[in-house]
């Protein structure tokens, strides 16, 4: 399918290593934060979330942490795989607001 | 459950033209965003709805344009196509809390000719 993005940041990890995918995020009003996976040809996938009143989350093989001070978020996959390639993005959303501010995307290629 | 579903997947139209795109969203959902994403904007939010009422909109002209029916499903409309318009057209449904998650469709394709 067409990319979903052609000059997107790209990380490249060999599979069975960690990946880390990392967001700056512009908002410091911002207190819901969200990572998604986007693969060719489909729409945003949700990873995993998490609120400011949180520094870090775990789901299976992935870890979110929130550094509010300098406003970065980013996205830890443990024992990263073949089906982790894709595009990753962040969105934010503002207290006040039911609208969510996204990433440019990161993209991940694990190689064999 | 079933997901967030979007038609028509493709769609092919030329300049001038207008075209609706549909959304139905996950089955309690009451909260309908749709968004465009082009190589070189990324995703670009378009207009949110809540209870047939547009609650959020974005920076695009007044082209673009959606509504809400009773039953949470959206469209949205593009009136006189122009050849920046070709992108995926994303739809996302949520449950109307503050600490929910979106759900994505897979979108509808546009190119415009």
């Amino acid at each position: 399918g067409e990319s979903v993005g052609l000059h997107l940041p790209t990380l490249s990890v060999q599979e069975g290593d960690n990946s880390i995918i990392n967001c700056a995020y512009s908002n410091s009003a911002s207190d819901y934060f969200i990572w998604y996976k986007q693969e060719s040809g489909k729409g945003p996938q949700f990873i995993i979330d998490i609120r400011s009143n949180m520094d870090k989350r775990q789901g299976q093989r992935v870890t979110v942490l929130l550094n509010k001070t300098v406003k970065h978020l980013s996205l830890q996959i443990a024992a990263t795989q073949p089906g982790d390639s894709a595009v990753y993005f962040c969105a934010e959303k503002g207290s006040e607001t039911y609208k969510y501010i996204f990433g440019t995307g990161t993209r991940l290629k694990v190689l064999a | 459950k079933a997901g967030v579903t979007q038609t028509p997947r493709y769609l092919i139209k030329t300049r001038g033209q207008q075209v609706t795109l549909s959304c139905s969203p996950i089955s309690g959902h009451r909260s309908v965003s749709w968004y465009q994403q082009t190589p070189g904007q990324g995703l670009q939010f378009l207009f949110e709805y809540f209870s047939e009422t547009q609650r959020n909109k974005g920076n695009f002209p007044g082209r673009f344009s959606g509504r809400q029916f009773s039953n949470s499903r959206s469209e949205m409309n593009v009136s006189t196509l122009e050849l920046g318009d070709s992108a995926l057209y994303l739809c996302a449904s949520s449950i109307d809390s503050r600490y929910q998650p979106q759900h994505f469709g897979d979108g509808t394709r546009l190119s415009i000719l």
